[in-house]
């Protein structure tokens, strides 16, 4: 039972242009949601994260949406550079239910930027 | 020091051998975690530690046997692992088990099982 999961294995784009990786969940549970970046022969480097209070986030380039409604959270990263090939993973976890703070991860979107 | 350091990173064994899987991590973080990782799959808890004891244990196979000596190291130690347990093994560590808390990730082990 996949409780996280990420319909497009992959994606790519123009470099400059908008990157836009989705994520979708079903366990109403999860109220905190990362995003992690793969690069190959490295473990995953968190990126962003958002708490259900919130719908929006922003970090620079990196711009996270949720939808609770929904049960439906984006990556928005504007403008795409080179750099930013890598697989990337959604993960989401119970806000501060000790106990129950492990990471569910998606199945992970492999971004190609083409310059 | 914002890094988690994993060794070896390639290990390959037999299905008679015993080895262990090594994580550290000098950043003063309390909470460390084990991951598995197969092929195109994402990343499945496997231990939590919080404070060197063992909190989780998602129901791993006793084959897999792990160790926090202090709270700087983790181990992770195989016997008689089948062919299936192939796989990259992360290592992830942060400030405590809140989930606020970012988890740092080493670039794993990747374990092959003859």
């Amino acid at each position: 039972d996949q409780q996280v999961k990420q319909n497009s294995p992959s994606l790519s784009v123009q470099e400059g242009r908008i990157s836009i990786l989705n994520c979708d969940y079903t366990n109403s549970m999860f109220d905190y949601f990362l995003w992690y970046k793969k690069y190959p022969a490295e473990g995953p480097t968190f990126l962003i994260s958002i708490s259900s209070i919130k719908d929006k986030n922003e970090d620079g380039r990196f711009t996270v949406f949720l939808n609770k409604s929904a049960k439906h959270l984006s990556l928005h990263i504007v403008p795409s550079q080179p750099g930013d090939s890598a697989v990337y993973f959604c993960a989401a976890s119970e806000e501060g239910n000790f106990g129950n703070e492990k990471l569910t991860f998606g199945t992970g979107t492999r971004l190609t930027i083409i310059p | 020091d914002t890094e988690v350091t994993q060794t070896p990173k390639h290990l390959v064994m037999g299905m008679t051998n015993k080895k262990s899987l090594k994580c550290e991590q000098h950043m003063g973080h309390r909470a460390m975690y084990w991951y598995k990782q197969k092929a195109k799959k994402p990343p499945e808890l496997m231990f939590v530690y919080s404070y060197e004891k063992l909190s989780i244990n998602e129901s791993v196979p006793s084959r897999f046997s792990p160790e926090c000596p202090n709270s700087s190291l983790l181990n992770l130690h195989l016997h008689a692992l089948q062919p299936e347990d192939s796989a990259l093994y992360l290592c992830a560590s942060s400030k405590n088990r809140d989930p606020l808390n970012e988890q740092f990730f080493g670039p794993g082990t990747r374990l092959t099982v003859l």
